[in-house]
């Protein structure tokens, strides 16, 4: 079947410093590629998603990058704050049909 | 309030009975999901609906029913609970296919 592998798992990095979080997909014709941002108690909140017709996207310190051809796609996180501790979720649809597969999270730390 | 929401918050209960979890949603959106989010799994879909009336397995449906007769509610059942179903529930709703998905808080269940 289908699947999103993440990685890393986890991931510490200094406040101000940059992370980096990566995705690989299996479905070729895969066409949307959402990242979500879990708070401790909350449900997910989408942060950043990308379609297979854009190679990268910036949303103010956020960024995706997308490597169609490669099957993968990236998480990148700038001047990294104290509020950006939380677990990542990257996901993909799965062609003709409405639903996702998502990673396995990466839970970010930043280090004051 | 608008949104989407979970009921109950918290519940534990014992092998063998049979439970609901309640999901709500105020936005008439089509698309319903519900996930389970257990330690190195991540989310994984459970059932999802693209319309009242309208539902289809994820990748681990066993041991859940769901029913959708109003677009708002989308309720999921465990027929007869079991220790491995100790999770956390998300629903989700979209207006779209491969677009956002919201999430509800999410319900810790416990199975005893």
């Amino acid at each position: 079947g289908e699947n999103v592998e993440q990685h890393p798992s986890t991931l510490s990095v200094q406040e101000g410093d940059s992370a980096v979080i990566k995705c690989t997909y299996s479905d070729s014709a895969s066409n949307y590629f959402p990242w979500y941002k879990q708070e401790l108690g909350k449900g997910p909140q989408l942060i950043i998603d990308i379609r297979s017709n854009v190679g990268e996207k910036k949303d103010q310190r956020i960024a995706v990058t997308l490597n169609k051809t490669a099957k993968h796609f990236s998480l990148h996180i700038t001047e990294t704050q104290p509020e950006d501790s939380a677990v990542y979720f990257c996901a993909a649809d799965i062609s003709g049909t409405y639903k996702y597969i998502f990673g396995t999270g990466t839970r970010l730390k930043v280090l004051a | 309030d608008a949104g989407i929401t979970q009921s109950p918050r918290y519940k534990i209960t014992e092998t063998g009975r049979q439970v609901t979890l309640m999901c709500h949603q105020t936005w008439s959106h089509s698309y319903m999901f519900w996930y389970r989010q257990d330690l190195g799994h991540g989310l994984r879909l459970i059932y999802y609906s693209a319309a009242a009336d309208i539902t289809d397995k994820g990748e681990v449906p066993d041991g859940y029913v769901v029913s959708r007769s109003k677009t708002e509610n989308f309720p999921l059942t465990l027929e007869s609970a079991t220790r491995s179903q100790t999770s956390v529930y998300f629903c989700a709703s979209s207006v779209e296919d491969d677009t956002e998905a919201f999430f509800g808080q999410g319900t810790r269940l416990t199975v005893v």
